[in-house]
């Protein structure tokens, strides 16, 4: 059972260039989100999905795109990438969205935009 | 108005000792989930313990306990008999149910250092 994953890894991009960050769970999650973590700031959310179909925007959208055409994946997209967006991003899945439910992440992916 | 405050950015324990990281919330909601997190120096989110507003008894996990007070709008993570391994960053979370599905919502975290 590999539960979230997320790739890549890590990535390198020059300012203005496009990606998109895979992110996939295996454990049938109607959630799912999206994280980036910055020195001092913890985790803030940027998009998140409560079943496919249907996505919303977080604290932090600007500058990310996502949509959610299955259940098991979640992509996010970097239209134009700026040296702002230097993070980690984590994705993260749970049951529901409800109150109780678990959330696990996936091993993270560190991006810098040069 | 933020939603998660821990207040200790960064604290030292003694191996073999206790330690408490604060976390106080903020929520006009009665049904609510607080959750704390571990992410050691390799980078991976780790879930610890999860406390439900209406639980009555602190949740315990191992060496982890949740030091709950409602009224206080506080929970506390407390790690007895601290361990090399327990080095690392630990996030409150907190989880509403205003409006059925919502968000995880971080603080800013807090670094633990164990020493030897």
């Amino acid at each position: 059972n590999a539960g979230v994953t997320q790739t890549p890894k890590f990535q390198v991009l020059k300012t203005g260039q496009s990606m998109t960050l895979q992110c996939a769970q295996d454990m049938n999650h109607e959630y799912m989100s999206w994280y980036r973590q910055d020195p001092g700031m913890g985790l803030r959310l940027i998009h998140y999905s409560v079943g496919a179909g249907i996505t919303d925007q977080g604290e932090v959208p600007n500058g990310y795109n996502v949509s959610r055409s299955t259940t098991e994946d979640f992509p996010l997209r970097l239209l134009s990438a700026a040296p702002s967006q230097t993070s980690v991003y984590f994705c993260a899945s749970s049951y529901s969205g409800l109150s109780g439910d678990i959330q696990y992440f996936g091993a993270g992916t560190r991006l810098s935009v040069l | 108005a933020q939603k998660i405050t821990q207040t200790q950015p960064g604290m030292f324990v003694q191996e073999k000792e206790a330690v408490t990281l604060d976390c106080t919330y903020d929520t006009s909601d009665q049904s609510y989930g607080l959750f704390w997190y571990k992410q050691p120096s390799s980078g991976e989110m780790i879930f610890l313990i999860y406390q439900g507003s209406y639980d009555e008894q602190n949740a315990t996990e191992g060496r982890y306990s949740l030091n709950f007070q409602k009224a206080r709008k506080s929970a506390n993570l407390v790690i007895s008999a601290s361990q090399l391994g327990d080095s690392a960053m630990y996030f409150c979370a907190m989880r509403e149910v205003y409006s059925g599905n919502t968000p995880l919502v971080f603080g800013k975290g807090t670094r633990l250092s164990v020493i030897a």
